[in-house]
């Protein structure tokens, strides 16, 4: 089966860095996607790591770590319209397992 | 470019009611489509997904279906709504099937 775990809550100021991780166990990993949810509304697509490594994509990168089972979403300058619940999500078996999500909230 | 709808938005049923939630994709072909459902405060859950016309893959056991009459359409459907049917249902497609899925608005489903 699949075990991805990513914290629930993280709070953060305007203009600060966060760094959301996720751990996960699975048998058949091909890649980890990370995902943004505004409440209310359908996932989004971030990012996706299927090599060891950091991606960056202009305030948002996302690290990988195959042997670890680790990965992390950084988020950069954080802005109020970044407060949303962020999905970790690893490909198995061609198909996607979605961690419970982060909630991260922006305050002024 | 390739747009994904669902309907409808909002849908609140009598318990023990039927149901069918449609989602159709468009701007390309012979995608890889998926239902997922999103319980209040939870990850999305897997419920089926289809390769192509006809051929669908069950995640989960429960009284939900699920049919694919055409190449981009996908069809969510149960016989008698129960109590714990209630979430956030989303479609989603991907060209592949390890490539990124791309998710549609949702259906807000709520059964009384």
């Amino acid at each position: 089966g699949q075990n991805i775990d990513q914290p629930t809550e993280m709070t953060a100021t305007e203009g600060a860095i966060v760094q959301i991780n996720c751990t996960y166990q699975t048998s058949g990993f091909n890649g980890l996607f990370w995902y943004q949810q505004h409440a209310g509304e359908a996932p989004t697509f971030l990012s996706y790591n299927v090599l060891d490594g950091l991606e960056e994509k202009g305030r948002f990168s996302s690290f990988l770590s195959r042997s670890k089972g680790y990965s992390y979403l950084l988020l950069k300058e954080l802005q109020m319209k970044d407060s949303a619940s962020y999905l970790c999500a690893v490909t198995y078996d061609y198909k996607l397992s979605f961690g419970a999500g982060t909630t991260v909230t922006v305050r002024a | 470019s390739q747009t994904i709808h669902q309907w409808p938005a909002t849908l609140v049923q009598p318990v023990g009611s039927p149901l069918s939630l449609e989602c159709t994709v468009e701007g390309t072909s012979n995608p890889n489509l998926y239902w997922y459902r999103q319980a209040a405060g939870r990850g999305l859950q897997l419920l089926f997904y289809s390769v192509g016309i006809g051929q669908i893959s069950s995640e989960v056991p429960q009284n939900l279906s699920a049919s694919r009459p055409q190449d981009r359409q996908f069809i969510l459907s149960s016989k008698k709504l129960l109590l714990s049917d209630s979430g956030f249902y989303l479609c989603a497609w991907s060209v592949r099937r390890e490539e990124t899925q791309y998710f549609g608005p949702g259906t807000r489903l709520l059964v009384l």
